[in-house]
């Protein structure tokens, strides 16, 4: 049984270009959220998709975009890049409803922006 | 007022002592809390998810919810080597229904 995947492992990119971050959710969930984990500190929400569909946004500026394709799995967008945007990029898959947060993460994305 | 605080710490504890780690958060209608814990170099890993007023058990690890206090927190039993990480409280705000991780605690076991 497949977990959560992410790719790719690491990223870098220049400041203004633009980034998308891939994830493949854990076999049989269908809900997939995005986090931005800062070094030191506890990830921040992004936002949530189910069923194609975003469903929930974090206080994250409309540089951040994604996408939820049929077979559930994910992309994030990040345009315009900023030296802030230097983080690791977490995907967690769960079952959509009352346990939608009961999430399994995935390996991550580092993203380091010059 | 921090939405969801913790101790930042390093907390260090004996191997084979009882680890006892506090979370606070400040939205009163929160109904949902998770605890995760992260390795270092590693993504979060779910241990317990905790809804109800009262303790939760699951093997070495016990959640305790008091909502009227605004607490939750995590022990663990017979603490392992293994169990040093970095342990993140997450609330689910009743204000907006969103997620909020604190910025976790640093375990270390002490062998």
């Amino acid at each position: 049984d497949a977990g959560v995947t992410q790719s790719p492992t690491h990223l870098i990119k220049t400041r203004g270009q633009q980034v998308t971050l891939r994830c493949s959710p854990k076999s049989g969930h269908d809900t997939v959220s995005w986090y931005q984990q800062a070094l030191g500190q506890g990830p921040q929400f992004i936002f949530q998709y189910y069923e194609e569909e975003e469903r929930q946004r974090g206080n994250f500026p409309d540089r951040f975009s994604g996408h939820q394709f049929p077979n559930y799995s994910s992309e994030l967008n990040v345009n315009a890049l900023l030296l802030g945007d230097s983080a690791l990029y977490l995907c967690a898959s769960s079952l959509w409803g009352a346990s939608s947060y009961e999430q399994y993460f995935g390996p991550g994305t580092r993203l380091t922006v010059t | 007022q921090k939405e969801v605080e913790q101790n930042s710490g390093p907390l260090s504890v004996p191997e084979g002592a009882i680890a006892s780690l506090n979370c606070t958060y400040s939205d009163r209608g929160s109904q949902s809390f998770f605890w995760y814990r992260q390795y270092s170099g590693k993504s979060p890993e779910l241990i317990m998810s905790i809804y109800s007023n009262g303790d939760k058990e699951d093997g070495r690890f016990t959640a305790q919810l008091n909502k009227a206090s605004q607490y939750v927190s995590l022990l663990i039993r017979d603490s392992q080597p293994s169990d040093s990480a970095t342990y993140l409280c997450a609330v689910i705000t009743n204000r907006d229904d969103k997620i909020i991780f604190g910025k976790g605690t640093r375990l270390h076991i002490l062998p």
